[in-house]
């Protein structure tokens, strides 16, 4: 069993839509907790991190982590074609000082 | 503009050909990493430098090889002992590993013939 499970996708949701993405992780020592977006061919880029349960918001971005069931989400409101990419979640274990990362989700937005 | 470099952004080898790809930052970070990019599966870690001179194996770390003799440059090579080596590989970097945030280099997409 993987350390991090993200639901696979694909996503396709009209423009405006709400998008829920979604990862459970397995190891109680992850302390940190991010949501990383890739464009096609390119580096992924940090969208959001937290280490707390509860939600933090950052404009249309909410990132919410629900530690008693390992369970972490990313929610993205009035979605737009400018959206379109694959996000990752990724957990870093401080102990271990590396971040294990989710498969990723590709999501398109359509006009 | 500060940031990592990733060259070449394409390679193409002959299976049997050891091949190094290159990883500069100016960002001034301690830690570095290497990660490799299937599709459908992710990110995988290769190799890990907290500091200059010392680096850790990742999950996938069989079949590579890496050095850290500068604190800018983390070159990894991948060798013929790799079996399936096509893949994209990503380089980032960090300075804060209590929140473990990476920066990104655009990638190096590997193809053996």
């Amino acid at each position: 069993q993987k350390e991090v499970e993200q639901d696979p996708g694909p996503l396709s949701v009209p423009e405006g839509a709400i998008v829920s993405l979604n990862c459970t992780y397995s190891n109680s020592a992850f302390q940190y907790f991010m949501w990383y977006r890739q464009y096609s061919r390119k580096g992924p880029e940090l969208l959001m991190y937290t280490y707390s349960s509860g939600n933090k918001e950052d404009g249309r971005f909410t990132a919410q982590v629900d530690k008693s069931s390992k369970y972490i989400s990313l929610f993205i409101r009035d979605s737009q074609p400018s959206d379109s990419a694959t996000y990752l979640c990724a957990i870093l274990n401080t102990n271990a000082g590396k971040s294990t990362f989710g498969d990723g989700t590709t999501l398109t937005v359509k006009p | 503009d500060g940031g990592i470099t990733q060259s070449p952004k394409y390679l193409f080898r002959k299976e049997g050909q050891n091949v190094t790809l290159s990883c500069e930052q100016n960002l001034n970070h301690d830690a570095m990493y290497w990660y490799r990019q299937d599709p459908g599966q992710g990110l995988r870690l290769i190799y890990y430098s907290q500091i200059v001179n010392d680096f850790q194996k990742g999950d996938i770390a069989e079949g590579y090889s890496v050095s850290r003799e500068k604190k800018e440059s983390f070159p990894l090579t991948v060798t013929s002992a790799q079996k399936n080596p096509t893949a994209f590989y990503l380089c980032a970097s960090s300075n804060n590993l209590h929140t473990g945030e990476l920066f990104f280099g655009e990638g190096s997409r590997l193809t053996v013939l």
